[in-house]
Parts: C-alpha cells; sequence; structure tokens
C-alpha cells in the first residue's frame, strides 16, 4: 500500500552511539521532514528536504545529519546519541510546500537513550 | 515569536457528547491553520485546513471555525465518539505560501477522552 513508513518503530541505544532513524513514501512527495516530539513541547522541525540532494536545517538541528539522495527515502542520523535526544521522531512528507498541502505523518519511531 | 497556545489541555466527555476545543495563536504573517488528529502511538493525520478568508470547515462530525481578526480557532465534535479519542493538534502557517518553505508552528495538543 502506498504511504510513508518509519523504521524501526522502536530503538534503545547507548549514549555514544550512532544510530539512524529511516523514513520511506511511497507518494513520489517532493517535500520531507523530520519532527520530534516531546512532552510540554509541540512538533519541533528538526530538518526538512523540498526534492532530492535539498536539504535544510529546521528549529532543533543541532546532533543530527540527514540526506536524500532519492526522492523516496529521507534518514536522519543521530552521529552521536545524547540523553536529551530521546524522543519520539515523525517523519512526513507533503506534494507540495507545507503551507499549501497538508503533511501525511508516519507513526513515529520511539528513541531511547540510555 | 510565532507561538500557538491550545486549551483546555486535556478534557473528559461522555460518548454522544459534544465538545470544543480551542487554539489562539500569534502568526505572522498568517497563511493557514489546520487541524489534526493524533490517535496513540500514530502519527497526526489531518483534519481541516483553513486559509485567512475562510471562517468554517466541516469534516463529517468535525468542524472547525476561524476568527482571523481574534487570531482564534476552535474545533468542534459533534456526538462524540469514543474512536474521538485522541489529541488534537493547532498548526499556523507562516510565510509566503507557494513552494517555498514557511514556518509551521504547532500547538501542544488537546488531549480528548471519550468516555462510555
Amino acid at each position: 500500500d502506498a504511504g510513508i513508513t518509519q523504521s524501526p518503530r522502536y530503538k534503545i541505544t547507548e549514549t555514544g552511539r550512532q544510530v539512524t532513524l529511516m523514513c520511506h513514501q511511497t507518494w513520489s512527495h517532493s517535500y520531507m521532514f523530520w519532527y520530534r516530539q516531546d512532552l510540554g513541547h509541540g512538533l519541533r522541525l528538526i530538518y526538512y528536504s523540498a526534492a532530492a540532494d535539498i536539504t535544510d536545517k529546521g528549529e532543533v538541528p543541532d546532533g543530527y545529519v540527514v540526506s536524500r539522495s532519492k526522492t523516496e527515502n529521507f534518514p536522519l542520523t543521530l552521529e552521536s546519541a545524547t540523553r536529551s535526544q530521546t524522543s519520539v521522531y515523525f517523519c512526513a512528507s507533503s506534494e507540495a510546500g507545507p503551507l499549501d498541502q497538508p503533511q501525511h505523518f508516519g507513526d513515529g519511531t520511539r528513541l531511547s537513550i540510555l | 515569536k510565532n507561538q500557538v497556545e491550545q486549551s483546555p489541555q486535556s478534557l473528559i466527555i461522555l460518548e454522544g457528547k459534544n465538545c470544543t476545543l480551542q487554539c489562539n495563536y500569534t502568526v505572522s504573517p498568517f497563511s493557514n491553520l489546520r487541524w489534526y488528529k493524533q490517535d496513540t502511538g500514530r502519527g497526526p493525520v489531518s483534519l481541516t485546513i483553513m486559509t485567512f478568508s475562510e471562517n468554517t470547515k466541516s469534516n463529517g462530525r468535525y468542524t472547525a471555525t476561524l476568527d482571523a481578526d481574534t487570531k482564534q480557532s476552535s474545533l468542534h465534535i459533534t456526538a462524540s465518539q469514543l474512536s474521538d479519542s485522541a489529541s488534537y493538534i493547532c498548526v499556523v502557517s507562516a510565510g509566503a505560501g507557494g513552494t517555498s518553505y514557511g514556518k509551521l508552528t504547532f500547538g501542544q495538543g488537546t488531549i480528548l477522552t471519550v468516555h462510555p
């Protein structure tokens, strides 16, 4: 089925380790986004991409790296995980810019860093 | 600083009752406002999007209103069902529109619990 899928759904790792969260969409949407969701905060944008090979920082990019070599994939890497990065991470996509079109979200990756 | 504040933080109602959730925003320049529903353990799903010129929009039992003058929006749920139990998130867009990226500001959400 078409949609946006995130993997893994749950991940436990240790501080200092590198971890990559995967996001795959089958709509060929131009825009893709990574958010984190924490208690006491609304969804906060980490990085976004307007097209393959085009990425830009969002509100809270420190400690994260993204790439987008193919339109359908947008992995998020924590190069050296810290406890403050424990969160639920959501990937989203939209056909056009987010001002014009609704975003379609994946079901999230719950990441715990010990 | 752009802000979106939602109230109440949480709400408990009985099945079949109506309820209204509030969203106040200070976002400039305003582009549109949307409501999302987020079920536990799932990603948000869009319910409605409203632009400056729209003051009411419905999606089944969900009706959103927008007052651009007072910068307030509400989401009214009619004849609530157990499946309406979720977090409802107000998101306001600022920017010029088109294909360029603009800023989305997310509220913290209202957690609605519907009891039988």
